[in-house]
């Protein structure tokens, strides 16, 4: 089953913040994330871990809360570079399971 | 930096043609996988391997097989390509540095393969 993530699609002005989530109808062991540039490999930003972890990337941080089986990723005072597409992803042992994605186009 | 390479960037085959698709990731990682991506489904795992010559399914593994005979090296095949096996496919490689958990994977570039 893979995790659900909301916003599919969120529009940004330089500057601002953002927040995707990602929920799992199964437990969380743990949550990964991961950006892909358009026409590019998705690249790995952070894990966290079951403990309500919160840890950091640049100015991009995320929560794990295992009791209500959801990660959030929060994106501050956003830059163009932010612009790309956002995966969460959750596993148990060696495999992940991604989420559908969130589309972020960050704007001057 | 840890290097996945994939052979080809875009592929082009023919209904009922046997495909394969190369990865070489050269850090040593014992974990290789390989993913499908499509518009509003993500990345979808077909196979995934944990070591040479071990393979197990994934989400997706039907019309699809993998090889690994070296622990670089980790190869999928379609046994007869269809062509709603047209997708973006994705490699990725990671370390076993705990049982337990899945350490970051590192991607290749993909391979767009077109079946016609």
């Amino acid at each position: 089953q893979q995790p659900v993530q909301s916003p599919q699609a969120v529009i940004l002005r330089e500057g601002e913040d953002a927040v995707i989530n990602c929920s799992s109808s199964k437990a969380l062991y743990s949550v990964h994330w991961y950006r892909q540039k358009h026409g590019e490999a998705p690249v790995f930003l952070m894990i966290l871990l079951k403990g309500g972890e919160q840890k950091g990337h640049e100015k991009i941080s995320a929560s794990f809360n295992e009791k209500k089986q959801q990660s959030s990723l929060y994106l501050t005072a956003s830059q163009l570079s932010y612009s790309g597409t956002y995966f969460c992803g959750t596993a148990p042992y060696q495999k992940v399971t991604f989420g559908t994605g969130t589309k972020l186009q960050v704007i001057p | 930096d840890v290097k996945v390479t994939q052979s080809s960037r875009y592929l082009v085959k023919r209904t009922g043609e046997k495909v394969f698709l190369e990865c070489v990731q050269d850090m040593d990682h014992e974990n290789m996988f390989w993913y499908r991506q499509d518009p509003g489904l993500g990345l979808r795992l077909i196979y995934f391997s944990y070591d040479v010559k071990m393979k197990e399914k994934g989400d997706i593994p039907e019309g699809y097989s993998v090889s690994r005979e070296k622990k670089e090296r980790f190869s999928l095949i379609l046994e007869s390509a269809s062509t709603n096996q047209t997708s973006m496919y994705l490699c990725a490689s990671s370390l076993l540095r705990w049982a337990w958990r899945a350490d970051g994977y590192t991607f290749g570039s993909g391979t767009r393969l077109t079946v016609v």
